[in-house]
């Protein structure tokens, strides 16, 4: 069974389309995370969920967007493509507490924007 | 603020060779944790250890080692004979206490290449 999965694994587009990333954890976790990956391996993350509620928005551009129907799943809207945009974008989970559990991240979806 | 300094960009070695990955963070917190993951060549990234701020001891898994020192603000990796299947992009990344884990803070990671 994944722990984590993301829908798809690539995603090739046109500058100026709409398009969603979806993320599942079966782990049962009450945080869900992405993390934009860019060509030079930086890391950086743009958002966590806990239980549905928007935790951290880091300096992102408004057209991306998270959606969380349910704890299990965070999906990444991402409007009005740009060329900037593409890189590999990581969902992970954890189990928020103290001492904090390690993150369990996705395989990835590798965007291209063309 | 916290960040995390990886000053090695890349690193190259024999196999067999021991190799140290450095790692350099700076928080304000006094409880805070800390974290190494590794991302091989088909990308996923894989969690390797987790250590508190309070615990200084120096742990040791098979071929890997831990270095903690607070004095430096360091927590190195050591892989002891390296082998060609440790080949990857190793990531040190950083967790303040205050938020339980809901910011990680990543450094820009090592990328260690083991020769044959």
């Amino acid at each position: 069974d994944t722990a984590v999965s993301q829908t798809p694994k690539y995603l090739v587009t046109q500058m100026g389309n709409d398009k969603s990333i979806k993320c599942e954890q079966n782990l049962g976790h009450d945080t869900m995370y992405w993390y934009k990956q860019d060509s030079k391996k930086f890391l950086k993350i743009m958002f966590s969920y806990n239980n549905k509620e928007l935790i951290i928005n880091e300096t992102v551009p408004n057209r991306f967007s998270p959606k969380s129907p349910d704890k299990a799943h965070l999906n990444l809207h991402i409007n009005s493509l740009e060329l900037g945009d593409s890189a590999v974008y990581f969902c992970a989970s954890s189990q928020v507490r103290d001492p904090p559990n390690e993150q369990f991240f996705g395989p990835g979806t590798r965007l291209t924007v063309l | 603020a916290q960040k995390v300094t990886q000053a090695q960009t890349e690193i190259s070695v024999v196999e067999k060779e021991d190799v140290t990955l450095d790692c350099v963070y700076e928080t304000r917190d006094t409880t805070y944790y800390l974290f190494w993951y590794k991302q091989p060549p088909s990308g996923e990234l894989v969690f390797l250890i987790r250590r508190n701020s309070f615990d200084e001891q120096n742990e040791i898994s098979g071929r890997y080692s831990w270095n903690f020192q607070k004095s430096t603000s360091s927590f190195n990796f050591t892989i002891t004979a390296s082998q060609v299947v440790d080949s990857a992009v190793y990531f040190c990344a950083l967790s303040e206490a205050k938020n339980y884990g809901q910011n990680f803070v990543f450094g820009p990671g090592t990328r260690l290449s083991v020769l044959p």
